[in-house]
């Protein structure tokens, strides 16, 4: 089956520590991006990588890093410096940066207390 | 700055009403816009539009994009429970980034 996941679907963390969410797929997608999700504000973009071995910030990067080491892989790690980490993480893959269909992974619920 | 804005917010309808979805947009070299289906989790996608004027259909939703007024509706007939989900709309542009800009969402909410 051809698709998205990410890992873990409920994470919980204190805070101070360092987390780091995971996004695979076997779509052969190019492009993938990292979207944070809270109650009322639609999808904001995090990061995004059009390639592998290469990624941009988007809108609202303060507080995340990214690695794109893989195609298939692209993990966001949610640092201590993020102020307010706790919202719906969701990963996204595109087939190339052209092609604007977007497919989503189910998300991943990260709590910070 | 880019934006999208879509209305009403949250809606409440009963089965079988038929219900239309806004969506406006800002969006610097507009290429597409897309609507997706949230129940929980991962968005669906239903429809992305480019040219204006023409509908896209799909059983009993369709949408249609509007390029002068800038603007989309996603409407949906005869709605059922299972349509209850958070409907998000998204406009493509700005570039070679494949960048989509999303609206804060319409929560559709059925009741039997």
């Amino acid at each position: 089956d051809g698709g998205i996941t990410q890992s873990p679907k409920y994470l919980f963390r204190k805070e101070g520590q360092n987390v780091t969410l995971s996004c695979e797929q076997n779509l052969n997608h190019d492009a993938m991006y990292w979207y944070r999700q809270d109650p009322g504000q639609g999808l904001r973009l995090i990061y995004y990588s059009q390639i592998v071995n290469d990624f941009q910030k988007g809108d609202i990067a303060e507080g995340y890093s990214v690695s794109r080491e893989k195609k298939e892989s692209f993990p966001l790690t949610v640092t201590s410096a993020q102020k307010n980490p706790t919202a719906f993480y969701l990963c996204a893959s595109q087939k190339t940066w052209d092609i604007h269909e977007q497919y989503f992974g189910p998300g991943t619920r990260l709590t910070v207390t | 700055e880019d934006k999208v804005v879509q209305s009403p917010l949250s809606l409440v309808v009963h089965e079988g009403d038929t219900v239309t979805l806004n969506c406006s947009y800002e969006v610097t070299n507009f290429r597409s816009l897309l609507w997706y289906k949230q129940e929980k989790k991962a968005p669906t996608f239903l429809f992305m539009l480019t040219s204006s004027g023409i509908e896209k259909k799909s059983g009993r939703l369709s949408s249609i994009l509007d390029k002068k007024e800038l603007s989309s509706i996603l409407n949906i007939t005869a709605t059922q429970t299972g349509d209850s989900a958070i409907y998000l709309c998204a406009g493509h542009g700005s570039g070679n980034t494949g960048k989509l800009i999303f609206g804060q969402g319409t929560t559709l909410q059925v009741k039997p």
